[in-house]
């Protein structure tokens, strides 16, 4: 099974309607985050976790919001969604404790399309 | 975060060892250089990092050079499954956050 699971893999959806995107991870890590990839472009932060209770925005924050609901899972929501949030979405992973944080793990990614 | 220059796009024969530069000029001394791939839409995927010393695993190998501006990473035998795009971070340990530039498509040809 897969470390990092990300649900639905696809998904179309009408634009002003609420949609979750959901990250469950089983490697016990404590760190989570969420990015979107526009095409042709890299990674870009939306938010990110560093435990239960820490939530912090990322670079692109602006239209989304995120639930910790525990140390395995992560929610990203688009309250309303747009077409320009039409683009692949991926969580990732990591571990504090390891010496190197910046050793992530991602999920398989969620393609989300916005009419 | 120091910034990353990558060559837009490689070409390698199979079999061959592909050498994807990087140049990461700014870099500070507690900074690491990350590298991860993307294939075609999949999550990135971790390579290797390293600090000032040549570093090896399974995958490749990581040579730094000695003023820590630039490096590289060798695919010691490219396969076809290796082509992806690759993407070189400088990033230190306080926020753990990743900071993905263009990255090199490396294509591996037959």
């Amino acid at each position: 099974d897969a470390d990092v699971t990300q649900t639905p893999r696809n998904r179309i959806t009408k634009t002003g309607k609420r949609i979750m995107l959901e990250c469950s991870q089983t490697k016990g890590h404590d760190r989570m985050y969420w990015y979107r990839q526009d095409p042709g472009l890299g990674l870009r932060l939306i938010y990110y976790s560093f435990d239960v209770k820490d939530i912090n925005k990322g670079e692109i924050s602006d239209g989304y919001s995120v639930s910790r609901q525990a140390q395995a899972k992560f929610s990203l929501s688009l309250e309303s969604a747009i077409p320009n949030q039409t683009a692949l979405y991926f969580c990732a992973t990591s571990d504090s404790g390891q010496d190197i944080v910046n050793t992530q793990y991602f999920g398989p990614g969620t393609r989300l399309t916005v009419l | 975060d120091a910034k990353t220059t990558q060559p837009p796009s490689m070409d390698c024969a199979e079999g061959r060892a592909a050498n994807l530069p990087c140049n990461h000029s700014t870099i500070s001394g507690n900074e690491y250089v990350y590298w991860y791939r993307q294939i075609h839409s999949q999550g990135p995927q971790y390579i290797i990092h390293g600090l000032k010393n040549n570093e090896t695993n399974e995958m490749a190998s990581l040579i730094i050079t000695e003023d820590r501006k630039s490096s590289t990473l060798i695919l010691p035998h490219a396969t076809l499954r290796d082509t992806a795009v690759y993407y070189c971070i400088v990033g230190g340990t306080s926020y753990g956050k990743l900071t993905f530039g263009q990255g090199t498509i490396l294509t591996v040809h037959p």
